[in-house]
């Protein structure tokens, strides 16, 4: 089975810098994901890590460490349009689909 | 605009109704999903198609139909349902199940009452 966590909330200052979390148990790996949603919205892809390391992309980055079934998103220079849930979903062995956390929502406060 | 778009964006049915939710992608995919998004809880993949074949289904109560007539089109056929039935229902595509990135539709905001 697999088992993703990421916390449910947080909050952070426009112009600031957060780094939301993720933890994962699977059988297998290929690949975590970052996801952006809105609210009513649909999410939209940010960031693909399949090897150890940052990937870096604009204001935002993500990291993975596989052996600590671990990665983080960080958001820098915040704008209040940064406020969104952001998803973290893991990809197992083969073509097996994403399994999806539950989401952290962000709120970014003035 | 992802170039995924889903119909109709709000739904309410009664117990007994029969509709259906509709999604086209013009992205020239050959993979769709759907998904459901309930309330605190994790986006859940329901079907997935592959070149109009269905690959997955996850243990899907049967008052939830899919059909996939070509790779630019899915429905998701819905008849009898419960009212813990009542979601976000998100259709995705991807170039094909291999691939890493998902475009996401706007979703169907259902409600059973």
């Amino acid at each position: 089975g697999q088992n993703i966590d990421q916390p449910t909330e947080m909050t952070a200052t426009e112009g600031a810098i957060v780094q939301i979390n993720c933890t994962y148990q699977t059988s297998g790996f290929n690949g975590l994901f970052w996801y952006q949603q809105h609210a009513g919205e649909a999410p939209t892809f940010l960031s693909y890590n399949v090897l150890d390391g940052l990937e870096e992309k604009g204001r935002f980055s993500s990291f993975l460490s596989r052996s600590k079934g671990y990665s983080y998103l960080l958001l820098k220079e915040l704008q209040m349009k940064d406020s969104a849930s952001y998803l973290c979903a893991v990809r197992g062995l083969g073509n097996t689909p994403l399994v999806f956390g539950k989401g952290t929502r962000l709120s970014v406060i003035a | 605009e992802t170039g995924v778009t889903q119909t109709p964006r709000h739904l309410v049915m009664g117990m007994t109704n029969k509709k259906s939710l509709k999604c086209e992608q013009h992205l020239g995919h050959n993979a769709m999903y759907w998904y459901k998004q309930s309330a605190k809880k994790p986006l859940e993949l329901m079907f997935v198609y592959s070149l109009e074949e269905r690959v997955e289904n996850n243990s899907v109560p049967s008052r939830f139909s899919p059909e996939c007539p070509n790779s630019s089109h899915l429905f998701l056929h819905l008849h009898t349902l419960q009212p813990e039935d009542s979601a976000l229902y998100l259709c995705a595509s991807s170039q094909d199940t291999s691939r890493n990135e998902q475009y996401f539709g706007p979703g169907t905001r259902l409600t059973v009452t």
